[in-house]
Parts: structure tokens; C-alpha cells; sequence
């Protein structure tokens, strides 16, 4: 059971590159996150999904696109990034029901530098 | 717009000291009050939650302090421990947002030898 993986787990690009970082959870969660983190502003959400198949967008999405084209995998995509992007990228997951619905389960986290 | 705001930004005690970290939020359609921890070079993990009917939540050396009217919450860490250096963050939901969590700024705490 290896919970929250993110891959990759450093990444540097160049102004106007694009990338997809991918996040894969084998706990059949429905809920998947992704946040971003910066020095002295917490946690941030990007965009979440409640479902395969389905995204919305959360307090500071733009630059970024999301698929959930499987339940286990949610996809961010950079398509063209901005040094403003530079960042740690945490992605979590969470249960529909039972007794953590509330608790997000997170990865290890995607260091991205754009130069 | 910060609507969970958390202090102090760091914090440096000595061992066996009491570490108390501050949050106050603003909506009161808040519903789930957790606390994660984080180590460096990981991700958060869930260390304790709250909800907004009880006063106090205790689980072992970590307890969490809600007072409803003020809007605020805030963690007590007993007899601290250097492991317990680490950042962490308060953070706040509620179920009607499909329990989408705002996020504190986070405290730095050095729990010296």
C-alpha cells in the first residue's frame, strides 16, 4: 500500500515549457487535491476533483489544468510556465465516507523551479 | 483573502516546553477544525482535529483549545519533544463545500535539546 505517490520529485523548466506532474492513490479514494506551497502562505488549493471524470477549480487556478481520467490518477499541467510557478506541489487524496472522510492523505510533494 | 490566519510564524522552545500555536478563522460555516503536521522534505499528515461542539480534543502530548464565540483554536504540544520539530499548519472546512480545506500559513517550531 503505497498511499500518495508523486512523480516527479524535482523539476526544473524554462519560462513557457510545458509539464504534467502526476499523482497516483491506491486507497479508492474519490477525493484528489492539488496544492500549492509557498514560504509564509500555507497551502493553497489548485483544483480538486470529487470523482472520476470530473475537476473544479479551487482558490488559485489559473496557469494550471487538471484530468481525472481514472479514479486512482489526477494530472496537473503546466502549459506555459511562469517563474510565478515556482513552487512545491502537494498533492491528497480523501475518502467519500467512513470514519477519516475528513482526513487528506498527502504525497511527498514535486519541488518545481522555473527559471 | 486569508480566511484561517495562524501565529506565530515561528516558534523556538526548549525541551519539555509548551508550544501553543494560535489560529483564528473567519466563516463561521466552518465545520472541521484539523491540525497537520509537517515534516521537512514531506508532506502534511493529519495530526489532530476538532470539530466546533466540544471545547478541548486531547490525543496524548497534543491537545487542541476551540473557543466557538472568539473564532479562534489553537494547539498545545506538552512536554515538547525536539522530534516534534516540524511545521505545522491549522486549517479549517466544512462538509457543505464538499470539505475542501483552507489552509493556515503555518508555524515553524524548533523544540530545542
Amino acid at each position: 500500500n503505497a498511499g500518495v505517490t508523486q512523480t516527479p520529485k524535482f523539476r526544473v523548466l524554462k519560462t513557457g515549457q510545458s509539464m504534467t506532474l502526476l499523482c497516483a492513490q491506491d486507497m479508492n479514494h474519490e477525493y484528489m487535491y492539488w496544492y500549492r506551497q509557498d514560504p509564509g502562505m500555507g497551502l493553497r488549493l489548485i483544483h480538486y476533483s470529487v470523482g472520476e471524470g470530473t475537476t473544479a477549480k479551487g482558490e488559485v487556478p489559473d496557469g494550471y489544468n487538471v484530468s481525472r481520467l481514472k479514479k486512482q490518477n489526477f494530472l496537473l499541467g503546466l502549459e506555459s510556465a511562469a517563474p510565478s510557478q515556482t513552487s512545491v506541489y502537494f498533492c491528497a487524496s480523501r475518502p467519500f465516507g467512513g470514519p477519516s472522510y475528513n482526513e487528506q492523505f498527502f504525497g511527498p510533494g514535486t519541488r518545481l523551479t522555473v527559471l | 483573502q486569508q480566511q484561517v490566519k495562524q501565529s506565530p510564524q515561528s516558534l523556538i522552545v526548549q525541551k519539555g516546553g509548551i508550544p501553543i500555536i494560535n489560529c483564528a478563522y473567519e466563516n463561521t460555516a466552518f465545520d472541521y477544525f484539523p491540525w497537520y503536521q509537517q515534516f521537512p522534505g514531506k508532506g502534511p499528515a493529519l495530526l489532530i482535529a476538532i470539530r466546533p461542539d466540544v471545547s478541548e480534543k486531547k490525543e496524548g502530548r497534543f491537545t487542541i483549545s476551540f473557543n466557538k464565540s472568539a473564532k479562534q483554536f489553537s494547539l498545545h504540544i506538552m512536554d515538547s519533544q525536539p522530534g516534534d520539530s516540524a511545521t505545522y499548519f491549522c486549517a479549517a472546512s466544512r462538509r457543505a463545500s464538499g470539505s475542501r480545506l483552507t489552509f493556515g500559513e503555518g508555524t515553524q517550531l524548533t523544540v530545542n535539546p
